[in-house]
């Protein structure tokens, strides 16, 4: 399985961008980049995914190296709901569909 | 509320006794998957099923442990005999079959062993 690598931990104050890093690469060319977070004491939640072009949407954008090999969740104003741990998995396109969660980044957010 | 619940939402019992939980995907997926949570760690996969398919299950799963989803729909994880080692978050996901779908997490079911 791919596996990816994220820092344990970052903090942002309220109100301004976050920018949490993802390092993928052993991507294979077919994978998905997924991006999930987890409130305390919840199920994980998608956030957004992508493939090889930049992506928006409600919750967040996500940019996607041109190599693929690496990947940024952008919170563009951080507000203390935001902080949860946030996971960033490789999602195959063929043979398992698992997804595969590291240990993620505890984003925490300062008012 | 159309989206994936668990039963119960917690669990305490007894070392070497037999658990079942249950879990109901959102009606049109069609996939599957238990996870296994512990305090700090991300989710552990566990199995997936495809309609009523058990299509992959994880080293993790011991033969203590046995999932099935008979009729496609809902799915049952039982764990035989636990273990105190068996305590942990037990977390279900549906999806659609398309590759690029997202997952939608229940709340979970926090196994207590004692």
């Amino acid at each position: 399985d791919a596996k990816t690598t994220q820092p344990n931990s970052m903090e942002s104050n309220e109100e301004e961008p976050v920018h949490l890093p993802c390092n993928h690469s052993t991507i294979s060319g077919t994978d998905y980049i997924h991006w999930y977070r987890q409130l305390p004491s919840q199920g994980p939640e998608y956030v957004i995914h992508g493939l090889t072009s930049n992506v928006n949407n409600r919750m967040a954008s996500l940019a996607i190296a041109e190599d693929r090999k690496s990947s940024t969740l952008i919170l563009h104003r951080a507000t203390l709901r935001d902080a949860a741990v946030y996971y960033c998995i490789l999602r195959a396109t063929s043979g398992t569909y698992k997804y595969i969660f590291g240990t993620g980044t505890r984003l925490k957010v300062l008012a | 509320d159309t989206g994936v619940s668990q039963d119960p939402r917690h669990k305490i019992t007894k070392r070497g006794q037999n658990v079942t939980f249950r879990c109901d995907p959102i009606s049109e997926h069609n996939r599957l998957y238990w996870y296994r949570q512990t305090l700090g760690q991300g989710p552990e996969f566990l199995t997936y099923f495809q309609n009523e398919a058990q299509l992959e299950k994880s080293r993790l799963l011991s033969d203590r442990f046995s999932a099935e989803r008979p009729k496609g729909s809902f799915s049952t994880l039982e764990i035989q005999r636990t273990e105190q080692g068996d305590s942990a978050m037990y977390l279900c996901a549906s999806s659609l079959e398309a590759p690029n779908a997202e997952a939608f997490f229940g709340q979970g079911t926090r196994l207590t062993v004692v």
